[in-house]
């Protein structure tokens, strides 16, 4: 959402090339996590990040990367082990209610 | 262990007419439950949430929804449906003590016709 920012909205890869997603929030919030999305398919969960320098590997963490080294920013880094990395990117942050609000999603292709 | 399940993949209704979008849960314990929606190539936007207070909640843009316990349901509703509703909506599902895990359900893409 507005105090959510996701960078590139767009991003080409060539094969064997590593890639790294920006997430930056000025919300002020500790809890940060990074989805993907692929067609017809929901949501599923890469990384998460509960506090600075920690994180946690989600669902299907082989072949990604983060770090959290400020508060306001988890970077994601899709590597050349990453077999199928074409897909759209979430970045959200979690809500007092356990609520998620969201980035508006880096789309990744590789060519 | 929890689970989400939206009953339609594809919605379609008449501009001005009602929309219901089917969620079904399962859920070991109290859980929270969320509905998104998602225009192509956004990010997914909290409609509404229920976190145990008021059964019937509303929430953005005229949407409501009813926590049911018995039927483990959690609909999304609106009145009266308007062409800028067309989009994917998501129902998720959160257990109180599950820490992090969120489950999304597939989507349901609804489609408003004039």
């Amino acid at each position: 959402d507005g105090g959510i920012t996701q960078s590139p909205k767009y991003l080409f890869r060539k094969e064997g090339q590593n890639v790294t997603l920006s997430c930056e929030q000025n919300l002020n919030h500790d809890a940060m996590y990074w989805y993907r999305q692929d067609p017809g398919q929901g949501l599923r969960l890469i990384y998460y990040s509960q506090i600075v320098n920690d994180f946690q590997k989600g669902d299907i963490a082989e072949g990604y990367s983060v770090s959290r080294e400020k508060k306001e920013s988890f970077p994601l880094t899709v590597t050349s082990a990453q077999k199928n990395p074409t897909a759209f990117y979430l970045c959200a942050l979690r809500g007092d209610a356990g609520e998620l609000f969201f980035g508006e999603g880096s789309r990744l292709t590789v060519l | 262990a929890q689970s989400v399940t939206q009953l339609d993949s594809h919605v379609s209704v008449s501009e001005g007419t009602p929309v219901l979008l089917r969620c079904n849960y399962s859920s070991s314990y109290s859980p929270s439950l969320f509905w998104y929606v998602q225009h192509p190539n956004k990010g997914l936007q909290l409609l509404l949430k229920y976190t145990s207070a008021a059964t019937l909640v509303k929430g953005i843009n005229g949407f409501e929804a009813e926590f049911k316990k018995s039927e483990t349901s959690f609909h999304l509703t609106k009145p009266s449906a308007h062409m800028s509703d067309a989009a994917e909506y998501f129902c998720v599902v959160r257990e109180r003590n599950s820490g992090y895990a969120l489950n999304f359900g597939k989507g349901t893409s609804l489609l408003v016709t004039p």
